[in-house]
């Protein structure tokens, strides 16, 4: 069974500039996230979402920072400008069923991404 | 809200030693589960070890074992016969309803040969 995919690997761009990141999740799952893990701390969830719709998104910047699910499968993550401290590792992961009652996530390799 | 705290930003162990991690957590909900994730330098974060806090008896996985302290709201992680290849990050993390996962900062654990 083929795990989360992630592109790019990794990704360097100046501050003010824009960047976008993909998902595809395991085959089946509806349940898709983005975190964000700083260098040193734990991931922080950004957005969930269960098949195309928002679940939470309440630790996304809204300002800068958008995300799309649209036919309930693969995922984007868009920065626009990006900052400084938007220098992150961006995680996916994926799940089966958002309401089950044990639900394992599968995380995908993660995107580095690099402000200057 | 919930809050993870692992105290211990580095740990070494020697190879085929025993070594605990600890973590801690904050929450007013009941029913919840809390687990042990994994990251290897360069690569991607993996399940270790979960817990469901309505159950009493702590889990085991092979050489992965956790002390599950209610009360105290602890949850600690004993790697057993450390291996070279248990070196990475470990995180310790919480659900509750909604399936948000909310993680600690991390413990790195070095193995030396």
């Amino acid at each position: 069974e083929a795990g989360v995919a992630q592109s790019p690997r990794y990704k360097i761009i100046e501050k003010r500039q824009s960047v976008a990141f993909w998902c595809n999740p395991i085959s089946g799952h509806a349940t898709l996230y983005w975190y964000q893990q700083i260098l040193g701390q734990g991931p922080k969830l950004l957005i969930q979402f269960q098949n195309n719709g928002v679940v939470d998104d309440s630790q996304l910047p809204k300002d800068r920072f958008s995300a799309e699910r649209l036919k309930g499968v693969d995922s984007t993550l868009k920065i626009q400008p990006a900052k400084l401290e938007d220098s992150a590792v961006y995680l996916c992961a994926s799940s089966l069923v958002h309401t089950s009652s044990y639900n394992e996530q599968f995380f995908g390799p993660g995107t580095r991404l690099t402000v200057l | 809200a919930q809050t993870v705290t692992q105290s211990q930003p580095e740990m070494s162990v020697q190879e085929a030693e025993t070594v605990t991690l600890s973590c801690t957590y904050d929450t007013s909900e009941n029913n919840y589960y809390l687990f042990w994730y994994k990251q290897p330098p360069s690569r991607q974060m993996i399940l270790v070890i979960r817990q469901e806090a309505y159950k009493q008896q702590n889990a085991t996985e092979n050489r992965f074992s956790v002390n599950f302290q209610k009360a105290a709201k602890s949850f600690s992680l004993k790697i057993s016969d450390s291996q070279l290849g248990d070196t990475a990050m470990y995180f310790c993390a919480f659900r509750a309803a909604g399936n948000k996962l909310t993680f600690g900062g991390g413990t790195r654990v070095l193995v030396k040969p």
